[in-house]
């Protein structure tokens, strides 16, 4: 069966130190693989997406993340973490062979930064 | 560009009781989400919509809950009635079809709390 793995719930890190969340996937193919974050009381926003092609992908606030396809894992990270990057972050995979572009989420992890 | 607006933002009813939700995509999104996100999990889809038809329903309890997207625009999610598992985050999403099949970005609303009671 297909899904998506976020092994860890929570995470928390001093600002300013880098921060790395892991996303680890089980697909027939590569599907295709988004992190979004979701702010205190507020709807999802992607950060980024991975299709194909380079296998680092730079999105908005800082944030990247690296395709791996021999560990089947898509991993975020960001260099220096800011006090408003405290949020739950989500990753998620498409189907490329779905028309309707339907994602499944993981679990998400809780990203607590302290001063 | 005004986002996805969701109405109420949180809503407190009794089991066996029915409620209603309401979402207004953005303007020209052709595609529509329901996804019910429970606490500690991540959004699971319930219903999806391209314009006024539904393409995705399979993990719609459909005994309790519907949707319905009449026009092609804004679309009402319903639960009739309600259980205590019902508990959780109804995030509405839109997304446009001008991007790559399934590469199209979700944008979300920030959604209604619900407490079934």
């Amino acid at each position: 069966a297909q899904s998506v793995t976020q092994p860890d719930i929570h995470i928390t890190v001093s600002e300013g130190a880098s921060l790395e969340l892991r996303c680890n996937y089980s697909y027939g193919a590569t599907p295709y693989l988004f992190w979004y974050v979701q702010s205190p009381g507020q709807g999802l926003q992607l950060l980024l997406k991975y299709f194909s092609g380079d296998t680092l992908v730079q999105g908005i606030k800082g944030f990247e993340a690296e395709f791996k396809r021999s560990q089947s894992s898509f991993n975020l990270r960001k260099p220096s973490v800011h006090w408003s990057d405290a949020a739950e972050y989500f990753c998620a995979v498409g189907d490329p062979t779905d028309s309707w572009g339907k994602l499944q989420f993981g679990a998400g992890t809780q990203v607590v930064v302290t001063p | 560009e005004a986002g996805v607006a969701q109405s109420p933002r949180y809503k407190i009813i009794e089991k066996r009781q029915s409620v209603a939700f309401w979402c207004n995509p953005i303007s020209g999104h052709a595609t529509l989400y329901w996804y019910q996100q429970i606490l500690g999990q991540g959004p699971k889809l319930l219903i999806q919509f391209q314009n006024n038809g539904v393409v995705d329903d399979s993990q719609l309890p459909k005994d309790r809950f519907s949707a319905e997207r009449l026009k092609g625009v804004d679309s009402t999610l319903k639960i009739q009635p309600a259980k205590l598992e019902d508990s959780a985050v109804y995030l509405c999403a839109s997304s446009s079809t001008r991007e790559g099949r399934g590469q199209e970005t979700q944008y979300f609303g920030p959604g209604t709390r619900l407490l079934v009671l």
